[in-house]
C-alpha cells in the first residue's frame, strides 16, 4: 500500500472535467511538492505538473494541479479520448525517500 | 538533451542478484543532479527504488535498502543497479531516469524507455 493515497479509478466522458485526489502526510505532501506523471499505456511515466502546479513545456493547459495541506489534486478539462492514461503522484519525503501514489486509471468513457 | 538507456539480463534466477545498467547521453552524469532507479512490477504502480549523486552520494527506498545498491561510472557517463536476494516479487519493469532535486522536491525527468526483469528458474 502507497504511502501516497489516490482512487484507484477514475472516469468522465469527452469535454467533461475530472479531478483526480492524492493524500499524503505533513513529511510528504505537507512540507514538499507535488509532481504529477501520466502514463500512457505500454511507455515510460511522463512529467505532467511540477512544484505543484506548474506545467513543462508541451503540455496543454487543460492540466493543472493544486495542493492544500497534506492533499494535492491534479485537474483535467476538456476531456479528450486521448487522455486515458494512468496518472501517479509524487513527493519528496522527508525521510530522504521518493515516493509515489499507487496510480489512478483514468478512462474516457 | 539528456536521454537514458537501461540494459542488463531480462531473467534472473531467484535468490540471485538482478544487475541493470543505465547509460546516459546528451549531458554529463557529474551535473548537479540525481540519478534515479523506478520500477513498476506487471499491472502494478510506480515504486522508487533510490538515487546517487556523481560524488557517490546515496538515498534508498527503506523497503528496500538492504537489498539495492546504485553505483556510478563517471567515466563511463553511467550508473548502475545491483539488486540481491531476489524473488518473484521482483519481478517488474526497471526505469532509470535523471532527478532534479530542489529544495522541497523531486522532479523526474526524462525516463528511460524501461526493460523487464523476470525473475524466474
Amino acid at each position: 500500500q502507497s504511502v501516497l493515497t489516490q482512487p484507484p479509478s477514475a472516469s468522465g466522458t469527452p469535454g467533461q472535467r475530472v479531478t483526480i485526489s492524492c493524500s499524503g502526510s505533513s513529511s510528504n505532501i505537507g512540507s514538499n511538492y507535488v509532481y504529477w506523471y501520466q502514463q500512457l499505456p505500454g511507455t515510460a511515466p511522463k512529467l505532467l505538473i511540477y512544484r505543484n502546479n506548474q506545467r513543462p513545456s508541451g503540455v496543454p493547459d487543460r492540466f493543472s494541479g493544486s495542493k492544500s495541506g497534506t492533499s494535492a489534486s491534479l485537474a483535467i478539462s476538456g476531456l479528450r479520448s486521448e487522455d486515458e492514461a494512468d496518472y501517479y503522484c509524487a513527493a519528496w519525503d522527508d525521510s530522504l525517500s521518493g515516493l509515489f501514489g499507487g496510480g489512478t486509471k483514468l478512462t474516457v468513457l | 538533451q539528456v536521454q537514458l538507456q537501461e540494459s542488463g539480463p531480462g531473467l534472473v534466477k531467484p535468490s540471485g542478484t538482478l544487475s541493470l545498467t543505465c547509460a546516459v547521453s546528451g549531458g554529463s552524469i557529474s551535473s548537479s543532479n540525481w540519478w534515479s532507479w523506478v520500477r513498476q512490477p506487471p499491472g502494478k504502480g510506480l515504486e522508487w527504488i533510490g538515487e546517487i549523486y556523481h560524488s557517490g552520494s546515496t538515498n534508498y527506498n527503506p523497503s528496500l535498502k538492504s537489498r539495492v545498491t546504485i553505483s556510478v561510472d563517471k567515466s563511463k557517463n553511467q550508473f548502475s543497479l545491483k539488486l540481491s536476494s531476489v524473488t518473484a516479487a521482483d519481478t517488474a519493469v526497471y526505469y532509470c531516469a535523471r532527478a532534479i532535486h530542489d529544495s522541497s522536491g523531486f522532479l523526474i525527468d526524462p525516463w528511460g524507455q524501461g526493460t523487464l526483469v523476470t525473475v524466474s528458474s
